[in-house]
């Protein structure tokens, strides 16, 4: 069936250093594909999403990029802050369906 | 306006017990949902409300009731309280079920301990 796998965390980062989190999935068909961000205390955001192949979302700095031929969607910034600590999630829509999968997040700690 | 909220914000609850978790927005929303989110796991779906009055099933429905009187509110049910019950809950409502989960709107959630 359909998944999506991330990697695990917690992932802890200095300041200003590179941020990569992978995201792989399986589905059939094209699914859209989504970043999510959790800050402490509150509800998922969504934080970028692509919706074919080759498409890349960005947004706050963050970016993703679609890539049908490796099923993946990682998720990467060049130079993260302290304020960017939280849990992300990768998600994906299946094609024509009404169906969302989350994959069970990765929780960044980033420090000064 | 409050967007999507959740109380309470964190119960514990002892075997058996029952209680309700309530569920409110104030975007007029027609698609409203519940998911649980347990560690190394994704949010899964438990029930979804397409409007007031319809109700139907996602991926763990087990052990779980809703109700969907008016369009604000969505409140999920724990009719007897399980250990394996024990996580954390999140509401989210979108103006359809056809716009797509990145149109989802989420609240801040419910930490639910089962002793």
């Amino acid at each position: 069936g359909d998944s999506v796998t991330q990697m695990e965390g917690p992932v802890t980062l200095s300041e200003e250093a590179f941020l990569t989190i992978n995201c792989t999935y399986t589905a059939t068909g094209y699914p859209s594909l989504f970043w999510y961000v959790q800050y402490p205390g509150e509800g998922l955001q969504l934080l970028l999403k692509a919706t074919k192949a080759d498409d890349k979302g960005s947004n706050k700095g963050f970016e993703a990029t679609y890539r049908k031929e490796t099923t993946s969607f990682h998720l990467e910034k060049g130079s993260v802050q302290v304020s960017d600590s939280a849990v992300y999630f990768c998600a994906l829509r299946t094609t024509g369906g009404f169906k969302t999968i989350f994959g069970a997040g990765t929780r960044l700690f980033v420090k000064a | 306006n409050a967007g999507v909220t959740q109380t309470p914000k964190f119960q514990v609850l002892k075997t058996g017990q029952s209680m309700t978790l309530q569920c409110a927005q104030d975007m007029n929303h027609e698609y409203m949902s519940w998911y649980r989110q347990d560690p190394g796991m994704g949010l899964r779906l438990i029930h979804y409300s397409v409007g007031a009055g319809i109700t139907d099933q996602g991926e763990v429905p087990n052990g779980y009731n809703v109700s969907r009187s008016t369009t604000e509110d969505f409140p999920l049910r724990l009719l007897s309280a399980a250990p394996s019950q024990t996580s954390v809950y999140f509401c989210a409502s979108s103006y359809s079920r056809l716009a797509g989960v990145e149109t989802q709107y989420f609240g801040p959630g419910t930490r639910l301990l089962v002793l």
